[in-house]
């Protein structure tokens, strides 16, 4: 009875290089939000998806970040040549449909940036 | 647009004492509300949720929050603290959109 997987659970990466971030959904579970969390702040929206769709990437930053989620496989928030801001803790979420009330959690992805 | 607003950064307490951490929010729509605790090296746990109905909602390990519509208010408590609450805890709001809006964070400190 795996939950939402997070994979790595940290990653560090110099600045210009990509990361990518894994997150495999609770089983049946098709809709799937990514969050950052900066040092010291709440957790920040920034993209949601359904299979193979983007819904609302309204808190993605317009360039360098890229978040898909495909047929088979898990989604994947791509960020390409990463900066020391880009240095945060990313969670995924996942929910068997569109809303918030049953949200389940990874334990995120800590990327570094030297 | 909506706004979470958790009033105290850190909260200092000990074991066995009551607990009450403050949420405010704005929003000019009716909204759902959610309490999330998120221990060290760990991801979000949901310890209760408004959605509706009795303004008093209990949740997990012994806390509870109270709904309030004319102060716009979350606020969460517990009425005798233990050493493993100490972690952060996070108000969140949805207003049936696409996301949650979640406030800065509330770290419980628990000291014996």
């Amino acid at each position: 009875n795996a939950g939402v997987m997070q994979n790595p659970r940290h990653l560090v990466r110099r600045r210009g290089q990509e990361a990518r971030l894994r997150c495999s959904p609770v089983k049946g579970h098709s809709h799937v939000y990514w969050y950052r969390q900066l040092p010291e702040e709440g957790l920040k929206f920034m993209v949601y998806l359904q299979k193979e769709n983007i819904i609302d990437e309204s808190g993605m930053p317009k360039e360098r970040f890229s978040a898909e989620f495909p047929k088979e496989g898990p989604s994947i928030l791509r960020i390409q040549q990463v900066v020391r801001g880009d240095s945060a803790a990313y969670f995924c979420a996942s929910s068997p449909g569109a809303n918030n009330e049953k949200l389940f959690f990874g334990s995120g992805t800590q990327l570094s940036v030297l | 647009a909506q706004s979470v607003t958790q009033l105290d950064s850190q909260v200092p307490v000990f074991e066995e004492a009551p607990v009450e951490l403050r949420c405010n929010y704005s929003s000019s729509v009716s909204v759902y509300l959610f309490w999330y605790v998120q221990y060290p090296n760990q991801g979000l746990q949901l310890l209760l949720k408004y959605l509706s109905g009795s303004t008093l909602v209990k949740g997990i390990n012994g806390f509870e929050a109270e709904f309030n519509k004319s102060q716009t208010s979350f606020h969460l408590r517990k009425p005798s603290v233990h050493i493993s609450d100490t972690a952060e805890y996070f108000c969140a709001v949805d207003n049936a959109g696409n996301m949650l809006t979640f406030g800065g964070g509330t770290r419980l400190m628990v000291k014996p």
